[in-house]
């Protein structure tokens, strides 16, 4: 365990299903990120939080929407989603101004959309 | 916009030899790199570091090496071990800023 927990481990859900998956921490860290990674792609930043607000939103399609409600858990809701949206979603975690060597991973939540 | 490249998906070598894994950057702005290293069914988990200060950092058999003019790192194996064999992914970012940008990694090998 990273100290990162991202639920669930696994998710297969249809194209007009609503779900969402959630990242936990309890490192004392005060920026979460999601992460998107597809087959032979580079890691995708997609949502970046410093306390609780959103900093960054790197042209996600709106069928993703994040939510922070405290600096311990971010959730990525996930709705009408595409086949092509099947990927790994790395949740991270880092003290916020201290590089990016403080990032903590997830385990991650493997997605398909069917 | 990929930022961040590396070049070759895979590579293999003998247990006990040198891996070289490089990683190549466009965005002169980056002054922070990282390998990251990822097993299956695991998030990435954090490797060595280096910063635009220097041009190598060592941590037991794991060498960074940054070359800023070519805007190229690499990070050095040596010896080998079956155990090594995993995802190794670059990163780069501007140090103190969130956004740090991902190569699409490299699937070492160590063959025994």
């Amino acid at each position: 365990e990273t100290g990162v927990t991202q639920t669930p481990r696994h998710l297969v859900m249809g194209m007009t299903n609503k779900k969402s998956l959630k990242c936990e921490q309890h490192l004392g860290h005060n920026a979460m990120y999601w992460y998107k990674q597809s087959a032979k792609k580079p890691l995708e930043l997609m949502f970046v939080y410093n306390f609780k607000e959103q900093t960054e939103n790197n042209s996600v399609p709106s069928r993703f929407s994040p939510e922070c409600p405290n600096s311990s858990h971010l959730f990525l809701h996930l709705h009408t989603l595409q086949p092509e949206d099947s990927a790994l979603y790395l949740c991270a975690s880092s003290p916020l101004g201290q590089g990016a060597g403080g990032y903590t991973f997830g385990s991650g939540t493997r997605l398909t959309v069917v | 916009d990929q930022q961040v490249k590396q070049n070759s998906p895979s590579l293999s070598v003998q247990e006990g030899r040198i891996s070289i894994l490089n990683c190549d950057y466009t965005n002169s702005m980056f002054d922070y790199f990282l390998w990251y290293k990822k097993y299956p069914a695991e998030g990435p988990t954090f490797l060595i570091s280096i910063s635009s200060i220097k041009d190598k950092n060592e941590d037991g058999r794991f060498t960074v090496f940054l070359n800023k003019s070519a805007k190229h790192l690499s990070l050095h194996i040596v010896p080998s071990q079956p155990g090594d064999s995993a995802v190794y992914f670059c990163a780069a970012s501007e140090y103190n800023n969130n956004d740090m940008r991902f190569g699409a990694g490299t699937r070492l090998t160590v063959k025994p």
